[in-house]
């Protein structure tokens, strides 16, 4: 069964640093690595996708990156604001089509 | 942009109800997913489909159920609500190997 884990569980940064949110899984048949952001109370929006034949996606001033034989993907947020604080999950789809997600980090950064 | 509806919001329901939970997207997308979120336990996945009339169990089926009679609508049914159902119900749509988009959640407490 796959397994998703997410490390550190909660990070606090001061506003301008750049940071990197870690993401490991133990199964590499994999279609595709999803990072999400989450608000308190409210859904997911999807970040950023990675298809598993890619090495990295980029957008705006977040770079996902994805190393599939080891099971490794790290999502790097350059220049962090305060309005980037929210909690990231990453999540994988298998062979089942399902998607399985990590406990995520929780992402705070002071102004 | 797609958008993924969730009926409610708030629900509050007693014990022994059935439980109707409603999740609409408008961009004809074929997989769709139930999750509930529970603090320290993450994303889970109760049920999910990739057709109409088709269904999938997912981690956590016992004491769910659900409808897809119709492309853009999945429901999800709690046959006779418990207090151990009180959560975070998060509904999701994609296309195979594709973003995942969320509904806003229905933070549902059974009492």
């Amino acid at each position: 069964k796959q397994e998703v884990t997410q490390i550190p569980a909660a990070l606090s940064v001061p506003e301008g640093e750049n940071l990197v949110l870690n993401c490991s899984f133990t199964d590499s048949a994999i279609y595709n690595l999803q990072w999400f952001r989450q608000d308190p109370g409210k859904g997911l929006t999807s970040l950023l996708l990675i298809q598993s034949s890619q090495r990295e996606q980029t957008s705006g001033r977040l770079n996902a990156s994805l190393d599939k034989s080891s099971g490794r993907s790290t999502l790097y947020i350059a220049a962090s604001q305060p309005g980037d604080s929210a909690t990231y999950l990453c999540a994988v789809t298998g062979s089942a089509r399902q998607l399985t997600f990590g406990s995520g980090t929780q992402l705070t950064v002071l102004p | 942009d797609v958008k993924v509806t969730q009926s409610s919001r708030y629900l509050v329901k007693r014990t022994g109800e059935k439980v109707f939970l409603e999740c609409v997207q408008d961009m004809d997308h074929e997989n769709m997913f139930w999750y509930r979120q529970d603090p320290g336990l993450g994303l889970r996945l109760i049920y999910f489909s990739y057709d109409v009339k088709m269904k999938e169990k997912g981690d956590i089926p016992e004491g769910y159920s659900v409808s897809r009679e119709k492309k853009e609508r999945f429901s999800l049914i709690l046959e006779s609500a418990s207090t151990n159902q009180t959560s975070m119900y998060l509904c999701a749509s994609s296309r195979p190997a594709e973003r995942g988009f969320f509904g806003q959640g229905t933070r549902l407490t059974v009492v």
